[in-house]
């Protein structure tokens, strides 16, 4: 079946520091793939998406590159702020489908 | 209102009590969903309907009993609940039902406690 893996947090960075939070998945076909970010206390919201292969979705300074070669969907950001501290699904929605399958989550928080 | 909007925010209970969760979205979407969200354990979906139609029951006990009158509103009628009922429930509505344009919109949530 479908799933998503991506790395157990927390992460713990300073400010300024450099992100990347893997996420890799299984699943037939051509599935769109998400990242969505939970702040404390809130419902998640979508941060980036990729609905082929080769995309990149971007959002607030985030990127991810959709690679079907690796079945990979990385979640990156050039220098992180104390505001980014909150949780992180990668997720992905069979072509088609729909059901979302989403990943554990990876905590992070970024120090001052 | 805007966006999604989910009522209670908190909610205590007892086993023997029956409750209602109410979820309402502002966004002219055809899609909502329920999801429970347990402490270090995965976003589970619960159900999912489209254009007030149920199309998805994930396996989830009697006791929980989802009700969509209208593609704006949703809701989860509670009775007989178990301790381990316990957590934050989630609804989200998107724009339709199948990939690729389920991107989906999420409510704060409802955290629930059963005593």
């Amino acid at each position: 079946g479908n799933s998503v893996t991506q790395m157990e947090g927390p992460v713990t960075l300073s400010e300024e520091a450099f992100l990347t939070i893997n996420c890799t998945y299984t699943a037939t076909g051509y599935p769109s793939l998400f990242w969505y970010v939970q702040y404390p206390g809130e419902g998640l919201q979508l941060l980036l998406k990729a609905t082929k292969a080769d995309d990149k979705g971007s959002n607030k300074g985030f990127e991810a590159t959709y690679r079907k070669e690796t079945t990979s969907f990385h979640l990156e950001k050039g220098s992180v702020q104390v505001s980014d501290s909150a949780v992180y699904f990668c997720a992905l929605s069979e072509a088609g489908g729909f059901k979302t399958i989403f990943g554990a989550g990876t905590r992070l928080f970024v120090k001052a | 209102e805007t966006g999604v909007t989910q009522t209670p925010r908190h909610l205590v209970m007892g086993m023997t009590n029956k409750k209602s969760l109410k979820c309402e979205q502002h966004l002219g979407h055809n899609a909502m969903y329920w999801y429970k969200q347990s402490a270090k354990k995965p976003l589970e979906l619960m159900f999912v309907y489209s254009l007030e139609e149920r199309v998805e029951n994930n396996s989830v006990p009697s006791r929980f009993s989802p009700e969509c009158p209208n593609s704006s509103h949703l809701f989860l009628h509670l009775h007989t609940l178990q301790p381990e009922d316990s957590a934050l429930y989630l609804c989200a509505s998107s724009q339709e039902v199948l990939a690729p344009y389920n991107e989906q919109f999420f409510g704060p949530g409802t955290r629930l406690t059963v005593l």
